[in-house]
C-alpha cells in the first residue's frame, strides 16, 4: 500500500489565491519530499523537508511537517495558471534511499 | 542541479517484443538508480532499485524476468521491458540518486504503448 496520502485528490481555484494540499503516511521517515509533474510530464522536485524541521519556505511554496500527526502540508501562495499540475509527496525511510508517492492532487488555477 | 535523461521519450511496439530504456545521469555519478511506473491519472509505483554493479532489487509483485535492469555503470541503467504486452503500457520514469544526498533527480519519463 502507499506510504502517503494526499487530500484533496482535486483542487481548482482562482489565480492569486492560495493553494493548500495535504499528506500523510503511515511510518517513521527521514525526509519527505514534494514534487509537481505537468501532465504527462517527468518530476520537479520542489523541495525536501527533513524529519527534524518543522517548516520551510521556497518562493511561494511553504511547506510543513507534523511528524507526531505524520502529516505534511505544501502551500502554494498567489497561485498562477502556470501552477496547473499534479502535485506529489513522497517520504524517505532512510537517507537517499527509495521514495514512496502519495497519490497525489490535482491543482487546476483558473486564469 | 543535477540532471538526468532518459532514452527514448516515447515508443510504440507490437505485442511480444522487447523493448529497452536507457537513464542517464548527465553530470554526476549514481551509484543507486530507482526506477518507477506511473499509470495515466495514478502515482509513482517504485519498480526496482539498481545499485551500480550489483543485481537490482525488486518490488513485490514486479516480476524480474520481465523487467530486466542492468546498471552496467555509474552514469547509465537500463530497463529492458521483455515481451512487452499490452498491460505494460505505462510511463516509466528513472531517478538517480545525488551522492551523499537525499534528493533524487529524475528523467523526464519514457511512454510505453503497446499495441
Amino acid at each position: 500500500s502507499q506510504q502517503g496520502e494526499e487530500d484533496p485528490q482535486a483542487l481548482s481555484i482562482q489565480e492569486g489565491e492560495n493553494a493548500t494540499m495535504n499528506c500523510s503516511y503511515k511510518t517513521s521517515i527521514n525526509n519527505l519530499q514534494w514534487y509537481r509533474q505537468n501532465s504527462g510530464r517527468g518530476l520537479v522536485h520542489l523541495i525536501l523537508i527533513r524529519s527534524n524541521e518543522r517548516e520551510k519556505h521556497s518562493g511561494r511554496l511553504r511547506v510543513t511537517l507534523d511528524t507526531s500527526k505524520k502529516s505534511s502540508s505544501l502551500l502554494i501562495t498567489a497561485s498562477r495558471a502556470a501552477d496547473t499540475a499534479s502535485y506529489f509527496c513522497a517520504t524517505g525511510l532512510s537517507a537517499g534511499n527509495m521514495l514512496t508517492f502519495g497519490g497525489g492532487t490535482r491543482l487546476m488555477v483558473k486564469p | 542541479g543535477a540532471v538526468v535523461s532518459q532514452h527514448p521519450s516515447w515508443v510504440i511496439c507490437k505485442s511480444g517484443t522487447s523493448v529497452k530504456i536507457e537513464c542517464r545521469s548527465l553530470d554526476f555519478q549514481a551509484t543507486t538508480m530507482f526506477w518507477y511506473r506511473q499509470f495515466p491519472k495514478q502515482s509513482l509505483m517504485l519498480m526496482a532499485t539498481s545499485n551500480e554493479g550489483s543485481k537490482a532489487t525488486y518490488e513485490q509483485g514486479v516480476e524480474k524476468d520481465k523487467f530486466l535492469i542492468n546498471h552496467a555503470s555509474l552514469t547509465l541503467s537500463t530497463l529492458t521491458v521483455t515481451s512487452a504486452h499490452p498491460e505494460d503500457s505505462s510511463f516509466y520514469i528513472c531517478s538517480a540518486r545525488s551522492p551523499g544526498g537525499n534528493e533524487q533527480f529524475f528523467g523526464p519519463g519514457t511512454r510505453l504503448t503497446v499495441l
